[in-house]
């Protein structure tokens, strides 16, 4: 079964920082991989997705994502945080071979960005 | 705004009663999804729908159920209502199945006393 595993439930930069967010996934084949944005008291939202291709994806907000098969992982970066990027991160994974869609999400990171 | 509409926004219940959370996908979108979020469990997945039928289903107790109807909304029952059902719920829906990204509604929140 596929399983999502973020590394450290809650991450703390200052403004200006690099933001890493971690995220391994488990699966037999490479699925397909999101990453959205939860604000408070709102839905989640799509940051980027990988599905095929370029390894090196660019989402919205200056977020990208690289795919790496080799470590099973899909870390979620930003160059330089800023106050409006507080928020809870997911990482989620959908299977290649399972055309229903559904997706398997992490626990969530909680990030935090100080003045 | 996501397109995504669920109704209500908030739910006040006590132990033993049942509700229902209802969802308009966006526009043209024919997959729905219910996801249940809380603060042990996280995001599980609970059902999925596909153009009127039952695609998936996850972690979703016997208690809850959920249909889709003719011209695309759902609905989610849950029933026989436990203090442990307190969470927020999601819809999200999608156009199609497959790497289509999820588009999610902001939740409704049941609080059960």
């Amino acid at each position: 079964a596929q399983s999502v595993t973020q590394l450290g439930s809650h991450v703390s930069v200052s403004e200006g920082a690099l933001v890493l967010l971690r995220c391994n996934y488990s699966s037999s084949v490479p699925p397909y991989l999101f990453w959205y944005v939860q604000y408070p008291n709102q839905g989640l939202q799509l940051l980027l997705k990988y599905t095929t291709g370029a390894t090196l994806v660019k989402g919205i907000n200056g977020f990208e994502a690289e795919f790496k098969k080799s470590e099973t992982s899909f870390h979620l970066t930003k160059p330089s945080a800023h106050m409006s990027d507080a928020a809870e991160y997911f990482c989620a994974v959908s299977d290649r071979n399972n055309q229903g869609g559904k997706l398997i999400f992490g626990q969530g990171t909680e990030l935090s960005v100080k003045p | 705004d996501s397109g995504v509409t669920q109704t209500p926004k908030h739910l006040i219940t006590a132990t033993g009663q049942r509700v229902t959370l209802r969802c308009s996908p966006r526009s043209g979108d024919l997959s729905v999804y219910w996801y249940q979020q809380s603060l042990d469990q996280g995001l599980q997945f609970l059902i999925q729908y596909y153009n009127g039928e039952e695609r998936a289903k996850g972690n979703i107790l016997e208690r809850f159920s959920a249909q889709q109807f003719p011209d695309l909304h759902s609905e989610l029952n849950l029933s026989s209502l436990e203090l442990g059902d307190s969470a927020l719920y999601f819809c999200a829906s999608s156009v199609s199945q497959g790497n289509s990204p999820l588009h999610f509604g902001n939740g409704t929140r049941l609080t059960v006393t």
